[in-house]
C-alpha cells in the first residue's frame, strides 16, 4: 500500500536553529498537510498546501513556519527559529480529494526536539 | 473549548473483551467523522470515515456508529487483541480537520 513517508524520523536542535523537516506523499495526491502533536496532546493542523500554494493555515503557523514543494515529490516544513514549544512530532499527511469522504493519509511523524 | 469530545480518556481491557468508545462533538457545519488509530510514537491509520448520512461502518472488528442529529459518534471493538492497545481519536471536518485528544485503550492478556 502506497504509504507518506517522513524524515529525519528524530530530529535534536538546538533553540534559535532552523530545521526542515522532508515529506515524500504518496505520488498521486494533490493535497499536502502539515500537522503536529505535542506530547500527550491532540493533534493540531499546521497548514494545507495544493497547487504550490497554501490553500489554508491555523494560527499555529506564523512567520517562523514555511512550507514548499521544491520538486515534483518532496514537501518540506522550514522552521526558521525553532523555540523550545517547537518540540513536538510533526506529521505530514496528503490526500487525493480535498472534499467528501476522502481519506487521508499519514505519515509516521518526525519528533522534533528543541533545547 | 475543543470542538470535539472524547470518553473515556483512557480504558484498560481484558484481551477478548468489548469495548466502546464515545465521541462527541460540536463542529458544524460537518462533513464527515473518522476514526483514527494511534500506535505510540507513530502516525494515526484510518479506520473509518462516515457521512452524516451514514449510521453504522464496519472495518474488521471495529464499528463505527454516528448520530448527525445528536453529534455523537461510537467506536465499538469486538473481542480486543493486544493489538488494539492505542489511541484512537476521533476527527470531524468541516472545512478542516477537528481532533478529539483520543481515547487510550491499553488491552491486557
Amino acid at each position: 500500500e502506497p504509504e507518506v513517508t517522513q524524515t529525519p524520523s528524530h530530529q535534536v536542535t538546538q533553540m534559535g536553529q532552523e530545521v526542515i523537516l522532508r515529506c515524500v506523499p504518496i505520488s498521486n495526491h494533490l493535497y499536502f498537510y502539515w500537522y503536529r502533536q505535542i506530547l500527550g496532546q491532540k493533534v493540531e493542523f499546521l497548514v494545507s498546501f495544493y497547487n504550490n500554494e497554501i490553500s489554508e493555515k491555523s494560527e499555529i503557523f506564523d512567520d517562523q513556519f514555511s512550507v514548499e514543494r521544491p520538486d515534483g515529490s518532496n514537501f518540506t516544513l522550514k522552521i526558521r527559529s525553532t523555540k523550545l514549544e517547537d518540540s513536538a512530532m510533526y506529521f505530514c499527511a496528503s490526500s487525493d480529494l480535498r472534499t467528501g469522504g476522502n481519506t487521508i493519509y499519514f505519515g509516521e511523524g518526525s519528533w522534533l526536539t528543541v533545547v | 473549548k475543543n470542538q470535539v469530545e472524547q470518553s473515556p480518556q483512557s480504558l484498560i481491557i481484558l484481551e477478548g473483551k468489548n469495548c466502546t468508545l464515545q465521541c462527541n462533538y460540536t463542529v458544524s457545519p460537518f462533513s464527515n467523522l473518522r476514526w483514527y488509530k494511534q500506535d505510540t510514537g507513530r502516525g494515526p491509520v484510518s479506520l473509518t470515515i462516515m457521512t452524516f448520512s451514514e449510521n453504522t461502518k464496519s472495518n474488521g472488528r471495529y464499528t463505527a456508529t454516528l448520530d448527525a442529529d445528536t453529534k455523537q459518534s461510537s467506536l465499538h471493538i469486538t473481542a480486543s487483541q493486544l493489538s488494539d492497545s492505542a489511541s484512537y481519536i476521533c476527527v470531524v471536518r468541516d472545512n478542516r480537520l477537528a481532533f478529539g485528544k483520543g481515547n487510550q485503550v491499553v488491552v491486557i492478556p
